[in-house]
């Protein structure tokens, strides 16, 4: 069974504020780690793909950085804005033998934007 | 374009009964995935197909559930002798797949399956 963690479960931020939370997953077989933005009344949309060791990407305001040998990503979102309210949802994708397995995803960090 | 098609967006159905439930992907998009959310909980994977076949279903809780995509494009996720722990929502996902991981999956807008 795979474990992919985040943290914090939930996040209170002040608007204008930057934040960041965290995804752990096994360190070895990676593949890829994920990284999807899930609002209340839609479908998730994925942010990043990330699947280089020391990756850093960048979507406007929004960040993640990759470990695999340790086994963990950040998410950085600066200047916090009410419309990036939502569950923020990293899966990772193990590698095994001739193919991946699909995406075991972490149970989310619910972040509220406060004005 | 379009996007993932999920339908129904909501079913209410009887313990016991049997349920389909119907996912429509991007056009394209060979690998085809369903999740399932509980309250509380991220999306739990449940099956995954490359083209026609199911690349891996080790995530069907167990032999009520079935999945079928027949000419590699709409899949249908069944579910037999309902029971109320059923009662999530049901997520499907495609993506242009190849070796995998590498491609991000576009989500539908789930079903809401309710067993009463």
């Amino acid at each position: 069974i795979l474990n992919v963690e985040q943290s914090p479960q939930s996040l209170h931020v002040q608007e204008g504020d930057s934040t960041n939370f965290t995804c752990s997953f096994p360190s070895s077989n990676f593949y890829a780690l994920h990284w999807y933005r899930w609002e209340t009344a839609k479908s998730p949309e994925a942010l990043f793909v990330m699947t280089l060791n020391g990756d850093e990407k960048k979507k406007g305001r929004i960040s993640a950085t990759l470990n695999t040998k340790e086994g963990y990503s950040y998410l950085y979102i600066k200047g916090s804005q009410p419309e990036d309210s939502a569950t923020y949802l990293c899966a990772f994708w193990l590698y095994s033998g001739g193919g991946a397995d699909g995406l075991t995803f972490g149970k989310g960090t619910h972040l509220i934007i406060q004005p | 374009g379009a996007g993932v098609s999920q339908t129904p967006s909501n079913k209410v159905t009887e313990k016991g009964k049997y349920v389909e439930l119907r996912c429509d992907p991007i056009s394209g998009h060979t690998a085809l995935y369903w999740y399932r959310q509980s309250l509380g909980q991220g999306p739990e994977f449940l099956i995954y197909f490359q083209g026609t076949g199911a690349a891996d279903d080790s995530g069907l809780p167990n032999d009520r559930f079935f999945a079928v995509r027949p000419e590699g494009s709409v899949s249908t996720l069944k579910i037999q002798r309902t029971e109320r722990g059923d009662s999530a929502v049901y997520l499907c996902a495609s993506s242009l797949g190849g070796t995998g991981g590498y491609s991000p999956l576009h989500f539908g807008n789930g079903t809401r399956l309710t067993v009463t």
